[in-house]
């Protein structure tokens, strides 16, 4: 069945420090793909997604790119900030809106500390 | 007001008891999630519904139950809560292009 497989944390790094967390995926065809991030004490909250492989998403300055040839979709950041410190989660999604195909696969989530 | 909304946001209970965690949207979505999520497990999923009577199990729906009394409403019940039920709980709801959007979660304990 579908997977997602993201690096095990926690990472820590000093700030304006780059970023890279990694996520790979399974998948029948070509899903869509998306990073979400969990602040302490609130919810999962969309951070990007890709939609078709080449797309890159981006968002506040984190960016991933959709690489079919690697099955992957690795988020970055160039300087990361005190107030990214959070919980990552990478997901995808099978196309199509019948069944359990639209549900999303999380990978276990991947702990990011920022130190000032 | 935030789109999704969860009560209660924590909830101490015991062995045993019967416990209703609701959750409510203001997004107009068909589609309502329920997940719990475990340190180091990540979310998984209980049960989801495409609208008010199609309802389906998840992952993990075992000890669980869930009405969807609206299309704006999404309820969990754990008929006789465990101590391995303890967690936090997350409702979702989502779009047609498959985008979810999470409440804030309730932190179940169970004693």
């Amino acid at each position: 069945g579908d997977s997602v497989t993201q690096m095990e944390g926690p990472v820590t790094l000093s700030e304006e420090a780059f970023l890279t967390i990694n996520c790979t995926y399974t998948a029948t065809g070509y899903p869509s793909l998306f990073w979400y991030v969990q602040y302490p004490g609130e919810g999962l909250q969309l951070l990007l997604k890709a939609t078709k492989a080449d797309d890159k998403g981006s968002n506040k300055g984190f960016e991933a790119t959709y690489r079919k040839e690697t099955t992957s979709f690795h988020l970055e950041k160039g300087s990361v900030q005190v107030s990214d410190s959070a919980v990552y989660f990478c997901a995808s999604r099978r196309r199509g809106y019948g069944g359990s195909q639209g549900n999303l696969i999380f990978g276990k989530g991947t702990k990011l500390s920022v130190k000032p | 007001d935030a789109d999704v909304t969860q009560t209660p946001r924590n909830r101490i209970t015991k062995t045993g008891k019967r416990i209703m965690l609701e959750c409510s949207q203001t997004k107009g979505h068909d589609r309502m999630y329920w997940y719990r999520q475990d340190p180091g497990l990540g979310l998984r999923l209980i049960y989801y519904s495409f609208d008010v009577k199609d309802i389906n199990k998840g992952e993990i729906s075992d000890g669980y139950s869930v009405s969807r009394q609206a299309q704006a409403k999404f309820s969990l019940s754990l008929e006789s809560a465990i101590p391995n039920q303890t967690a936090l709980y997350f409702c979702a709801t989502s779009d047609e292009l498959g985008t979810q959007y999470f409440g804030p979660g309730t932190r179940l304990t169970v004693l």
